[in-house]
């Protein structure tokens, strides 16, 4: 079964330093979305993403945060200068369309930031 | 906005026992239900969903049926296993605004004893 695969798993970063955390969506799927989970919190909705941009974004997702998709199967999510609140697991998820469709997360990146 | 309650956690039940989570939520449109599980140290999986009302979603022994007049999408399993321990997220996904985000619940951790 196709499946949402992230890289790195758990990557620790010094506060100020710029992070790349990667997904590989589903394949046939359009539509591409980052998360975040707070350790104990709920997961958050960041970014989805269509047809090479933005399509929505949450007050969290402010200019310390972009995405991109830089080639036919990579979507990348950027966060510029680190801060101590950013550590968090993030999930990458994608649908085949955006409306109506089931969205399906990978395994997260455990991001820390000391 | 759109927003999901389920019960407090932690449950912790006996091998076999009947298992109930709770949740209701708030849309403004017609969501897409949905029950996702986390296993430690994994990420989101999808376990079930329901896209309208009296929909029966099952997997896995697990069920849940979207309840519109209730706004309620309550997670049920008639005999719990160790092997079902675990996070589970109710959430929904809405698309009144032309994009979908799925909106989580905090999450209710069930532990099952031996």
């Amino acid at each position: 079964e196709p499946e949402v695969t992230q890289t790195p798993s758990h990557q620790v970063t010094q506060m100020g330093q710029e992070v790349i955390l990667r997904c590989v969506p589903i394949s046939n799927h359009l539509y591409f979305y980052w998360y975040r989970q707070i350790l104990g919190q709920k997961v958050e909705f960041l970014v989805s993403f269509y047809n090479n941009e933005i399509s929505e974004k949450s007050e969290i997702f402010d200019d310390q945060f972009s995405v991109e998709r830089p080639d036919g199967s990579n979507f990348t999510l950027k966060i510029r200068s680190t801060k101590l609140e950013d550590s968090a697991m993030y999930f990458c998820a994608s649908s085949l369309t955006g409306t109506t469709d089931t969205q399906y997360f990978g395994p997260g990146t455990r991001l820390t930031v000391l | 906005g759109d927003s999901v309650t389920q019960m407090e956690g932690p449950v912790t039940l006996s091998e076999e026992a009947f298992l109930t989570i709770n949740c209701t939520y708030t849309a403004t449109g017609y969501p897409s239900l949905f029950w996702y599980v986390q296993y430690p140290g994994e990420g989101l999986q999808l376990l079930l969903k329901a896209t309208k009302a009296d929909d029966k979603g099952s997997n896995k022994g697990f069920e849940a049926t979207y309840r519109k007049e209730t706004t309620s999408f309550h997670l049920e399993k008639g005999s719990v296993q160790v092997s079902d321990s675990a996070v589970y997220f109710c959430a929904l996904s809405d698309s009144s605004g032309g994009y979908q985000k799925v909106t989580f619940g905090t999450g209710t951790k069930l532990q099952v004893i031996p």
